[in-house]
């Protein structure tokens, strides 16, 4: 079955540390991959997308992703964070030939100034 | 341009009831998805309409039912309200339905409807 895991609850890093969220997935064919933020009372934003081709995915606000098919992971990352990271964030696996998505249950980012 | 939208914004329903959410999807979209969220957990997919047929439907009770209007607006109904039902119900749109030579097409996503059952 189709599954998305997000190991991490809640993180907590200071503003200007580095970041890694991590998510892994389970599906039996190449997977279309999205990450996504989710700010209180907003709607889910997209990040970024992986479907094919350079495994590094760059996306808006500074992140980015990297697709790793031996580890299944799909990890976010960000070099620098800042205090309007701070969010609900949410790996997603899109279902081949549909547009539905699966989203893991979501990591909880605190930035402390 | 005016991102998707949902009304209303929060809901308190009773056990029993019934609920009508409403979206309005980005101008020029043609395929609506509906989302429940429930608290501490990731959005479970409802359902995908396309050109106002039902292009998908998720693992949820015949409690729920949704529609799209010819302007692609959509409405999600949901009977007999449970007090697992209160979530945050979300709706998405995308340019087309289904797939684009097999990827799924970018989802816009609403703030969403909260919807308490007491």
């Amino acid at each position: 079955a189709q599954s998305v895991t997000q190991p991490d609850i809640h993180i907590t890093v200071s503003e200007g540390a580095s970041l890694e969220l991590r998510c892994n997935y389970s599906y039996g064919a190449t997977p279309y991959l999205f990450w996504y933020v989710q700010s209180p009372g907003q709607g889910l934003q997209l990040l970024l997308k992986y479907f094919s081709g350079d495994t590094l995915v760059q996306g808006i606000k500074g992140f980015e992703a990297e697709f790793k098919r031996s580890q299944s992971s799909f990890n976010l990352r960000k070099p620098s964070v800042h205090w309007s990271d701070a969010a609900e964030y949410f790996c997603a696996v899109g279902v081949r030939l549909s547009d539905k998505l699966i989203f893991g249950t979501g990591t909880r980012l605190q930035v402390f100034p | 341009d005016a991102g998707v939208t949902q009304s209303p914004t929060h809901l308190i329903k009773t056990r029993g009831q019934h609920v009508t959410l409403r979206c309005s999807p980005i101008s020029g979209h043609k395929s609506v998805s509906w989302y429940q969220q429930v608290l501490g957990q990731g959005p479970q997919f409802i359902f995908q309409y396309y050109e106002k047929e039902e292009r998908g439907r998720g693992n949820f009770p015949d409690r729920f039912s949704a529609r799209q209007f010819p302007n692609y607006s959509s409405e999600l109904n949901v009977n007999a309200l449970l007090l697992g039902d209160s979530a945050l119900y979300l709706c998405a749109s995308s340019l087309e339905g289904g797939s684009l030579r097999g990827r799924p097409h970018e989802q816009y996503f609403g703030p969403g409807t909260r919807l308490t059952v007491t």
